[in-house]
């Protein structure tokens, strides 16, 4: 059974760098194929992909947000951490790990964290 | 980037009829190569993350009920619950991953009318 649960600050102020965790479990980041996402939801809003890391350390970034991102995995401590630097209240939002399954372009997330919600206020 | 659009925003059911949503990509989610659509959909119930109902646009996740189904291609695509139950009460969206940035489209909540 895999599972993802997401860890870090609930409240950052503006211009301030968030770093999450996923920690996960029931599956391995060195599997071919398999990647972590990071996903977000402001309030009420729809979801918005950020990131993602494949088991061979290859990255892919939204690109509006590219500049403002870094995701880097821990596979030996089956963790994967997302880096937002600049915060802004219009980040304010859920943040969710998933789980991509390991095949060729089977880029859709079949295994979600719980969430946390950052807010970003001074 | 390929926008998802989906319709309508909100719909409101009676219990045991169907409910129907469509997602429109501004690019076709068709790969030539594979002959794949790269169109999944999901169900959020208010507080939870979403759940995966279906991947390569009508291929059923483990465990989800017959009564929801996926179908189109190309641009074009349908989630069908086809007798609504109390327990589908959700916002879906769908999710183009044909190509980065991934999207979702804007979602659909369902409710019973």
């Amino acid at each position: 059974q895999i599972t993802l649960k997401e860890s870090g600050p609930t409240l950052v102020k503006p211009t301030q760098t968030l770093t999450l965790t996923c920690t996960f479990s029931g599956f391995s980041l060195s599997t071919p194929g398999v990647g972590v996402a990071w996903i977000r939801q402001p309030p009420g809003k729809a979801l918005e992909w950020l990131t993602l890391i494949y088991w061979d350390d290859d990255k892919r970034y939204r690109p509006s947000l590219e500049s403002r991102i870094t995701i880097v995995k821990d596979t030996s401590k089956n963790h994967v951490v997302l880096v937002m630097t600049n915060m802004d209240p219009v980040d304010t939002a859920t943040y969710y790990c998933a789980h991509v399954p390991p095949g060729r372009g089977e880029n859709f997330f079949d295994s979600w964290g719980q969430g946390t919600l950052v807010t970003v206020s001074s | 980037d390929i926008v998802m659009t989906q319709s309508p925003d909100s719909l409101a059911v009676s219990l045991g009829a169907r409910a129907t949503i469509t997602c429109k990509s501004s690019q076709s989610v068709l790969k030539s190569s594979d002959k794949k659509n790269y169109l999944a959909w999901y169900q959020q119930k208010p507080g939870q993350p979403p759940k995966l109902l279906f991947y390569w646009a009508s291929t059923r996740e483990s465990g989800v009920p017959a009564r929801f189904s996926g179908s189109g291609s190309g641009t074009d695509f349908t989630l069908t619950i086809s007798r609504l139950q109390a327990e589908d009460v959700a916002v879906y969206y769908c999710h183009q991953y044909y190509s980065t940035p991934w999207a979702f489209g804007q979602g659909t909540k369902v409710e019973i009318k």
